[in-house]
């Protein structure tokens, strides 16, 4: 089965920290796009970062990096400089290129940024 | 427009009766995915549409799921004689085009709460 795991269920780090969130993923296939994306509570579902696994050049956006191990199924998130915005429900993906695109998630983190 | 539109942003409802959700694509976006969110949860896969090709709907839980698309326009999902267990956050995320665009544009959600 194609799964994603998110270890931690939350996290709480201090303002202007920096916080990794771990993701593992199964997959037997080779070609494949991951994702981070972000919820606040609002609801809207946004974009932090992609990466495309036949790039072993590791992803960034600005304070936000990954950490892509292909041979391991890893792709956890660096949020460098951690701000207050930075508070939401974080959810790893991924999408293979011949199913449409569906995106597999994981069960999500909920990342708290303290002031 | 500007973005992924859902109506209604809530919705309560009683068990047995019928619920129609919206969703407006942002124009030009072929594709367009429905997802079901439940509560501290990821999100799981609905149904697919691209273009005029036929839906894929393998993610639809059961036959009283079901959701239309006229061409790369509005889509609505309509839930049947609703549950308790259909009560979750419905999001609906548009994709210019599968070859070149693997990036979805979600919308706000709307709540189903069923009573």
């Amino acid at each position: 089965a194609q799964t994603v795991t998110q270890s931690q269920p939350e996290m709480s780090v201090q303002e202007a920290e920096t916080v990794t969130l771990s993701c593992t993923y199964d997959t037997s296939e080779s070609n494949y796009y991951l994702f981070w994306y972000k919820q606040p509570p609002s609801r809207q579902m946004i974009l932090v970062i992609r990466q495309e696994a036949y790039k072993q050049q590791n992803a960034t956006e600005n304070r936000f990096s990954v950490n892509f191990q292909k041979a391991a199924k890893s792709f956890s998130l660096k949020i460098s400089d951690s701000q207050l915005g930075d508070t939401a429900m974080y959810f790893c993906a991924y999408s293979l290129l011949d199913s449409n695109y569906q995106l597999i998630w994981g069960a999500g983190t909920k990342l708290i940024i303290k002031p | 427009g500007a973005g992924v539109s859902q109506s209604p942003s809530n919705k309560v409802t009683e068990k047995g009766k019928d619920v129609e959700l919206r969703c407006d694509p942002i124009s030009g976006h072929t594709a367009l995915y429905w997802y079901r969110q439940r509560l501290g949860q990821g999100l799981e896969f609905l149904i697919y549409f691209q273009g005029n090709s036929a839906p894929d709907k393998s993610g639809l839980p059961s036959d009283r799921f079901s959701a239309e698309r006229t061409g790369e326009s509005v889509s609505t999902l309509t839930i049947q004689r609703t549950q308790q267990e259909d009560s979750a956050v419905y999001l609906c995320a548009s994709s210019s085009y599968r070859g070149l665009s693997y990036e979805q544009y979600f919308g706000p959600g709307t709540r189903l709460t069923v009573t």
